[in-house]
């Protein structure tokens, strides 16, 4: 299972604290993604990242923060205003030439 | 935005018989059709797609069909498996715009 790592692969957390899911890449891969999969709503894109330095907003970034400080890194931050933070959060990554996505194995989050 | 709606949620299906999964997408713009599939627990894998200027395309027991004018699309599992039980997931997205949209998935289960 190398190319795309992330870690934990079960994380808890109190609710009002911030955590920060991590995700790394070893394709040279240009763009990055973070989704949220919740059962019978299939993937949800929060953010994504095409080029180092930049990313955008998904279509349900709010209560998530992301930075792209380096190509292979792609750290996802679910702070406090997410109002409902337990999901399974998939990070995956592509080549700017083609659409192809490969996945990580994926981060339970579980907030209580 | 892009809209793709995928039918049906769940199917049963005796082995060795076919499966048909099915969806839709809204914008005549999107031009790049992946499925992915995700066993139980593990990360969701691409096992097919499509690009607009071809009307299918198979790979041993799985094929995809594409209609661009219904702009509708879909996954045929021919002799199926125990080992193709799973979530399948279909996606839309344009060819130089890496944002995927996902489809809410299709529960296959295959009776022994």
């Amino acid at each position: 299972d190398g190319g795309i790592t992330q870690s934990p692969k079960y994380l808890f957390r109190k609710e009002g604290q911030n955590v920060t899911l991590s995700c790394e890449q070893n394709l040279n891969h240009d763009a990055m993604y973070w989704y949220r999969q919740d059962p019978g709503q299939g993937l949800r894109l929060i953010y994504y990242s095409q080029i180092v330095n930049d990313f955008q907003k998904g279509d349900i970034a709010e209560g998530y923060s992301v930075s792209r400080e380096k190509k292979e890194s792609f750290p996802l931050t679910v702070t406090s205003a997410q109002k409902n933070p337990t999901a399974f959060y998939l990070c995956a990554s592509s080549d700017l030439a083609g659409v192809e996505q490969y996945f990580g194995p994926g981060t339970r989050l579980t907030v209580t | 935005g892009e809209n793709v709606e995928q039918h049906p949620s769940t199917l049963s299906v005796q082995e060795g018989d076919s499966a048909v999964i099915k969806c839709t997408y809204s914008d005549s713009a999107s031009n790049y059709f992946p499925w992915y599939k995700q066993e139980l627990g593990k990360r969701p894998q691409l096992i097919i797609d499509i690009r607009s200027n071809v009307g299918e395309k198979k790979d041993q027991r799985i094929a995809v069909t594409l209609n661009k004018t219904a702009k509708h699309f879909s996954l045929h599992i021919t002799e199926t498996q125990p080992e193709d039980s799973a979530v399948y997931f279909c996606a839309a997205s344009t060819v130089g715009n890496e944002k995927l949209t996902f489809g809410t998935g299709t529960r296959l289960t295959i009776i022994p």
